[in-house]
C-alpha cells in the first residue's frame, strides 16, 4: 500500500516558469509534510517543510499548498531555473518529533533554458 | 558542522558475498535511519535507531540484513549473503529533538 502518491514523474518546465508537484495521502495520522531535493549521487535534502495547522508555506522561491480535508499538498516553484533540475521527493511523517518519513516516488524535474 | 558520513560511497561485490556500510551521523543526533533507494524510486525505511535500541525494524529482511549502533552513536548495516536484488543505494539519515532528518550521500551497491 504505498501511503504517500506522488505526480507527475517527470516534469519539463522552462526557465522562468512555475513547477506544480503534488502529493497525496491516505494516512491521517501523518502530521508533518517535507519535501526534499536529491541531486545524482547526493542524498536527499530538505527543501522545505509544513504541518497541517496552516494553508501554506513560501521559503523563498519555494511553496508549499497544503490541503488537509483533501489530504494533498503541492509544491510550487517559481520562477524555475536551470539549477533547480533535480528529483524533487514529498514525504510524510506522524508523531510529535517523529521524522521516521515515508517517501513517495519521486518526480524528476528539467527546468529548460 | 559536518553532516552525516556514510563509507563507502560504493561497493561492488558477487552475489553471495557479505558486505557492511558504516553511518557516523551528526554529533548529538540520537535518532538513525537506514533507507533503502531503489534507482528512480523514493527512499524506505529498513530500521530507526533511537540511541542504540531499534525501535521500528519492520522492513528490515531480517534473514539476511542486520544492523547494529552500538554506544549510540556510529552505526553499521550489514548484508549476508547479498542476492542480485540487492543492487541499490542505502542511505544513512540522522535527527535531533526537534530537528529535521538529515542524510548523508549513500552508499551505492552493486551486486554482480
Amino acid at each position: 500500500q504505498q501511503q504517500v502518491k506522488q505526480s507527475p514523474q517527470s516534469l519539463i518546465v522552462q526557465k522562468g516558469g512555475i513547477s506544480i508537484i503534488n502529493c497525496a495521502y491516505e494516512n491521517t495520522a501523518f502530521d508533518y509534510f517535507p519535501w526534499y531535493q536529491q541531486f545524482p549521487g547526493k542524498g536527499p535534502a530538505l527543501l522545505i517543510a509544513i504541518r497541517p495547522d496552516v494553508s501554506e508555506k513560501k521559503e523563498g522561491r519555494f511553496t508549499i499548498s497544503f490541503n488537509k480535508s483533501a489530504k494533498q499538498f503541492s509544491l510550487h516553484i517559481m520562477d524555475s531555473q536551470p539549477g533547480d533540475s533535480a528529483t524533487y521527493f514529498c514525504a510524510a511523517s506522524k508523531g510529535a518529533g517523529s521524522y521516521q518519513l515515508t517517501f513517495g516516488k519521486g518526480t524528476k524535474l528539467s527546468v529548460i533554458p | 558542522e559536518a553532516g552525516v558520513v556514510q563509507s563507502p560511497r560504493y561497493k561492488i561485490i558477487e552475489k553471495k558475498q557479505p558486505v557492511a556500510f558504516w553511518c557516523n551521523p551528526i554529533s548529538g543526533h540520537n535518532t538513525l535511519y537506514w533507507y533503502l533507494q531503489n534507482l528512480g524510486q523514493g527512499p524506505e525505511l529498513l530500521i530507526r535507531y533511537e540511541n542504540e535500541e531499534a525501535v521500528d525494524d519492520s522492513q528490515l529482511p531480517k534473514d539476511r540484513f542486520s544492523a547494529e549502533r552500538l554506544k549510540g552513536v556510529d552505526s553499521t548495516l550489514k548484508i549476508q549473503p547479498a542476492e542480485l536484488g540487492d543492487s541499490a543505494v542505502y542511505l544513512c539519515a540522522s535527527s535531533g529533538r526537534n530537528t529535521e532528518a538529515f542524510f548523508g550521500q549513500g552508499t551505492r551497491l552493486t551486486v554482480v
